[in-house]
């Protein structure tokens, strides 16, 4: 089976464009986790999604972060404009059914994001 | 408020030794989980092991167990016969509800 896959891998871009990455969670899956990943606070959660509606977006971190889910298999994280400090690896991770402890959340490779 | 602590910034071992990775944990919730995930140094993110707080056994995955004691709140990896493919980063994680919270890792060398 697929696992969760990120778009794009790596991305470096100039300081004030709008970043939009992307992932499409594994099929049958119905929660959504965006994280960020930095040498100094090292992973976060920025926000989840359960049956595509948001559920906790307090640790995005500020109005410039925004995160959509339209269908089950999409979902975009998106910033605008993009600052040097947003550099960091973004993961998107899924996992199955209810809140349960005993869901795996499985984790995309990453995207890779550098803004000059 | 939950809290993952991974004391060891860094440990090496030998290869085909085993080795204990250390993470304590805090919560007031009678029900979470508790994971471990593999960062190798190509940065994806491999989920190794998980502990339900209610589980009365330890969990064992080929080469992983964690020693999970939950009065003491420590859920510790421990990877036996080392391999010089198991050199990355470890971080432990707590799931209340469906998110994790994580560590701030562990990485392991393995020296030949």
């Amino acid at each position: 089976d697929a696992g969760v896959i990120q778009s794009p891998r790596h991305e470096v871009t100039e300081m004030g464009q709008e970043v939009t990455l992307r992932c499409k969670p594994i099929s049958g899956h119905n929660s959504l986790f965006w994280y960020r990943q930095t040498m100094m606070r090292g992973l976060e959660l920025l926000i989840y999604f359960n049956n595509n509606v948001p559920i906790d977006d307090s640790g995005m971190p500020e109005d410039r972060f925004s995160a959509k889910m339209p269908n089950a298999s999409f979902s975009t994280l998106k910033i605008q404009p993009s600052e040097p400090r947003d550099s960091a690896v973004y993961f998107c991770a899924s996992s199955r059914g209810t809140a349960s402890s005993g869901n795996t959340i499985y984790f995309g490779e990453g995207s890779w994001l550098t803004v000059v | 408020a939950q809290k993952i602590t991974q004391t060891q910034p860094g440990m090496f071992v030998q290869e085909k030794e085993a080795v204990t990775l250390d993470c304590t944990y805090d919560t007031s919730d009678q029900s979470y989980g508790l994971f471990w995930y593999k960062q190798p140094s190509s940065g994806e993110m491999i989920f190794l092991i998980y502990q339900g707080s209610y589980d009365e056994q330890n969990a064992t995955e080929g080469r992983y167990s964690l020693n999970f004691q939950k009065a003491r709140k420590s859920a510790n990896l421990v990877i036996s016969a080392s391999q010089l493919g198991d050199s990355a980063m470890y971080f432990c994680a707590m799931k209340r509800g469906r998110a994790l919270t994580f560590g701030s890792g562990t990485r392991l060398q393995v020296q030949p």
